[in-house]
């Protein structure tokens, strides 16, 4: 039983590189979100995907874009990575109302 | 702003205690309300969630909600060395889009 996975796990980028996370989950979800965690922050939403064919901006979403591809699928893409967006990100997904998130394992990236 | 508060800790018990982890909400029509456990390293992983006022027990998990006061409480029975983690809070506020919002977390360290 997979839940979400994202991949890759581990990044390291150059300033000004570009890349995508990647995020699927299995188990019919309709929501699905983007956070970045930082020391001594807490979780940060980047953007969210409340349905399929929907994304809207969360708390910190300038220098990211998103695509919810389908259901199953929803990636985050720096176009042009720099060293403030360092962190660890992690994707969530849940059923919809007042059902909990579940959270990927997290991709750890680091830019030089 | 909705806020979500936590006494980032660390919370120090020794094993066989119960441990305290408390949670305040600013939003006073919160919908749901969810305690997730992070190992370091790790991604969040849901222990507990409650939308009643009142206990929720699971195992040696209980959350308390009090909502006329605006805070939800997680009490570990019985700590153990393995449940030394950051125990991050989230709530669900009122309004249509169903996002919770996440506490910084609370470190707790139980020691032998």
């Amino acid at each position: 039983n997979a839940g979400v996975t994202q991949t890759p796990k581990f990044q390291v980028l150059k300033t000004g590189q570009s890349m995508t996370l990647q995020c699927a989950q299995d188990m019919n979800h309709n929501s699905m979100y983007w956070y970045r965690q930082d020391p001594g922050m807490g979780l940060r939403l980047i953007y969210y995907s409340a349905s399929e064919g929907t994304t809207d901006k969360g708390e910190v979403p300038n220098g990211y874009n998103v695509s919810r591809l389908n259901k199953r699928e929803f990636s985050l893409r720096l176009e042009s990575a720099a060293p403030s967006q360092t962190s660890v990100y992690f994707c969530a997904s849940k059923q919809g109302g007042n059902q909990p998130q579940h959270f990927g394992d997290g991709t750890r990236l680091s830019i030089l | 702003q909705k806020e979500v508060e936590q006494n980032s800790g660390p919370l120090s018990v020794p094993e066989g205690a119960i441990a305290s982890l408390n949670c305040t909400y600013s939003d006073r029509g919160s919908q749901s309300f969810f305690w997730y456990r992070q190992y370091s390293g790790k991604s969040p992983e849901l222990i507990m969630f409650i939308y009643s006022n009142g206990d929720k027990e699971d195992g040696r998990f209980t959350a308390q909600l009090n909502k006329a006061s605006q805070y939800v409480s997680l009490l570990i029975r019985d700590s153990q060395p393995s449940d030394s983690a950051t125990y991050l809070c989230a709530v669900r506020a009122s309004g249509g889009s169903y996002i919770p919002t996440f506490g910084r977390g609370t470190s707790l360290i139980v020691h032998p």
